[in-house]
């Protein structure tokens, strides 16, 4: 059971990004799917939710309107659009799975993509 | 500032247990018994140790141990050993509004 995430990098405020997380070891369109943030030297911060089907979707206020969950059931992977970036954004980015039956913890986390927004 | 209010440092001597408080509100902690609790060692991603207020997942030591309080949940870690320090994050879900929330995290330091 391994996700890996990639896409990370350095990008100029205003500037978009796409993450991917690529799922190997489980059937991954029976999962949900998030995405959660550490910025450098602090906590953790939950970013988006998109269910197993990706009907349901949900973001925090924080990156609302400018993040875009997805995934690739075919493919086995997640992907997290960024645009408009800010400085604030910067972060190591983590995808994490939601357990069967029921999506009560985060049970698999990817290692994660480090994105840097700064001119 | 982080939804869930932690301590942000603790430690105890090697053998002796220790206890992480994570403080919510009645539309997370207090409403939800999906509270989890997660370790961080630095440069590496986070690893669920306490899930649903109180279940270990397979290969948890039973040393770990949790519980919960109206809008507190709390962390037990009984005899402390070195590999233990590390950051502890505390999460909750706070329903279709906020979904999931996080703690500011403890360090827990073995002396």
């Amino acid at each position: 059971v391994q996700l890996v995430e990639s896409g990370g990098g350095l990008v100029q405020p205003g500037g978009s990004l796409r993450l991917s997380c690529a799922a190997s070891g489980f059937t991954f369109s029976n999962y949900e799917m998030n995405w959660v943030r550490q910025a450098p030297g602090k906590g953790l911060e939950w970013v988006s939710y998109i269910s197993s089907s990706g009907s349901a979707i949900f973001y925090a206020d924080s990156v609302r309107g400018r993040f875009t969950i997805s995934r690739d059931n075919a493919k086995n992977s997640l992907y997290l659009q960024m645009n408009s970036l800010r400085a604030e954004d910067t972060a190591v980015y983590y995808c994490a799975r939601e357990p069967l039956p029921v999506g009560n913890t985060f049970d698999v986390w990817g290692q994660g993509t480090m994105v840097t927004v700064s001119s | 500032q982080s939804a869930l209010t932690q301590p942000p440092s603790a430690s105890g001597s090697p053998g002796q247990s220790v206890t992480f408080s994570c403080t919510g509100t009645s539309s997370d902690v207090g409403r939800y018994n999906h509270v989890s609790w997660y370790q961080q060692y630095p440069g590496k991603a986070p690893k669920v140790m306490i899930y649903e207020v109180s279940k270990r997942p397979s290969g948890v030591p039973d040393r770990f141990s949790g519980s919960k309080s109206g809008n507190t949940a709390s962390l037990t870690v009984s005899g402390l050993q070195a590999e233990d320090e590390a950051n502890y994050y505390c999460c909750s879900y706070a329903g279709s509004n906020n979904f999931w929330v996080f703690g500011g995290g403890t360090k827990l330091t073995v002396l």
